[in-house]
């Protein structure tokens, strides 16, 4: 069984841009959440998609939005790129209760 | 007052003592608890649930007090290797959709 992939691993962007990030679940997982996870902190959770609906948002702007296809992968969209959006974006699938985290994306905003 | 509080860090030991960490959330209706471990610039992972009657994983030992809202987090004869980020995690009650939320972690470093 494969684990959960994120693409790309690093990225470095200006500010004012917009960036999308992947998200390959793990096999049968139908559930995909992202969480942001600044230096020094802990993750902190954006929102989660259950079979191609969104069923869970934190406290994120709505510049922050994401999709789940049919296959269960993911993409988190940020618009309008802020300095303050650099971090670590992970990536975790699941199905009930296990969770799988993906390796993140590390995020640079310049 | 945030969701999930840990005990600050960072903790410095020495190889082979006995270690703890300390954690608290505000929602009663949480369903689920868990430590993770986060080595630098990774991902974390699961480390160990922890349930109300405790549990223990060789030299890990967790528990869960549900009145108080506590969690634990015991690590007797640390190792080297035992150092990292500890991340105190509890899933959100039902009406949260069941995310996880995380503590802003705890490092650790032993030294020899």
């Amino acid at each position: 069984e494969t684990g959960v992939t994120q693409s790309p691993t690093h990225l470095i962007k200006t500010r004012g841009q917009q960036v999308t990030l992947r998200c390959s679940s793990q096999s049968g997982h139908n559930t995909v959440s992202w969480y942001q996870q600044a230096l020094g902190q802990g993750p902190q959770f954006i929102f989660q998609y259950y079979r191609e609906e969104e069923n869970g948002r934190g406290n994120f702007p709505p510049r922050f939005s994401g999709l789940q296809f049919p296959n269960y992968s993911s993409e988190l969209n940020v618009n309008a790129l802020e300095l303050d959006d650099s971090a670590l974006y992970l990536c975790a699938s699941s199905r009930e209760y296990g969770y799988t985290f993906g390796s993140g994306t590390r995020l640079t905003v310049v | 007052r945030k969701e999930v509080e840990q005990d600050p860090g960072p903790f410095n030991v020495p190889e082979g003592a006995t270690v703890a960490f300390n954690c608290t959330y505000s929602n009663s209706a949480s369903q689920s608890f868990f430590w993770y471990r986060q080595d630098c610039r990774k991902e974390p992972k699961l480390l160990m649930s922890v349930y109300s009657s405790g549990n223990e994983d060789g030299r890990f030992t967790a528990q869960l007090n549900r009145a108080s809202q506590y969690i634990s987090l015991l690590i007797r004869d640390s190792k080297l290797s035992d150092s990292a980020t500890y991340l105190c995690v509890v899933k959100g009650a039902y009406n949260q959709g069941g995310k996880l939320i995380f503590g802003q972690g705890t490092e650790l470093s032993v030294k020899p």
